[in-house]
């Protein structure tokens, strides 16, 4: 079945600095979502990308999705502390498929 | 936030007890989904349901049963409760749109001692 590989599993930063978390489906995928997750919260869904290339932008968060639809990443620029979170990649496989395939996620600590 | 609540909320219970938690939506959407949530091990999804009484296995389902006999609720039973299930159980709901976009409630945090 379809699995979702995200990379690295921690990332530790200083304030003000990047932070990139990439993923990768094993299988092409119809779309990729991304899920932000704060410390004791609950996952909470930021974007969904379905094009192929396509690349959006919420603020200093830019989300890409790859030509072949089987990777994607989020850059953040500037990181901040309000940063601080694990984020989740999701799969979907097909638009028929029930579910998503979530990525184990990214869990990124800044420090100011 | 979409109108999900899940409980309890929190709950310690011992080895071998059953254990129900539920998930309640004021959403109207078809898809209901448990995961459990553990250090490592990211989302991973037990059971879903696609429907009133249609439900089906997610990748960790031994251990656990669901229901659900009415759109806005969906039951998930831990038949005999054993301290590998210990986790925290999230709720989600998507809507019916192609894009299976999930919104999640706020968890229930299980302990089996």
């Amino acid at each position: 079945g379809q699995q979702v590989m995200q990379i690295p599993q921690y990332q530790h930063v200083q304030e003000g600095e990047d932070f990139t978390t990439y993923c990768n489906s094993s299988t092409t995928l119809s779309n990729i979502q991304w899920y932000k997750q704060r410390p004791g919260g609950h996952p909470v869904f930021l974007i969904q990308l379905v094009k192929s290339g396509e690349v959006k932008k919420q603020k200093r968060l830019t989300f890409q999705f790859g030509e072949a639809k089987k990777n994607s990443s989020l850059h953040i620029t500037a990181t901040q502390t309000t940063d601080v979170g694990t984020y989740f990649c999701a799969g979907q496989e097909s638009n028929s498929g029930y579910a998503l395939n979530f990525g184990k996620g990214t869990s990124l600590l800044v420090t100011p | 936030d979409a109108g999900i609540t899940q409980s309890p909320r929190h709950k310690v219970t011992e080895t071998g007890t059953p254990v129900t938690l539920r998930c309640h939506q004021t959403e109207n959407h078809r898809y209901m989904y448990w995961y459990r949530q553990d250090p490592g091990h990211g989302l991973r999804l037990i059971h879903y349901s696609y429907g009133v009484k249609d439900t089906d296995k997610g990748e960790v389902s031994d251990g656990y049963s669901v229901s659900r006999s009415k759109t806005e609720d969906f039951l998930l039973t831990l038949e005999s409760a054993t301290s590998s299930q210990t986790s925290v159980y999230f709720c989600a709901i998507s809507p019916w749109t192609e894009n299976r976009t999930q919104y999640f409630g706020p968890g229930t945090r299980l302990l089996v001692l």
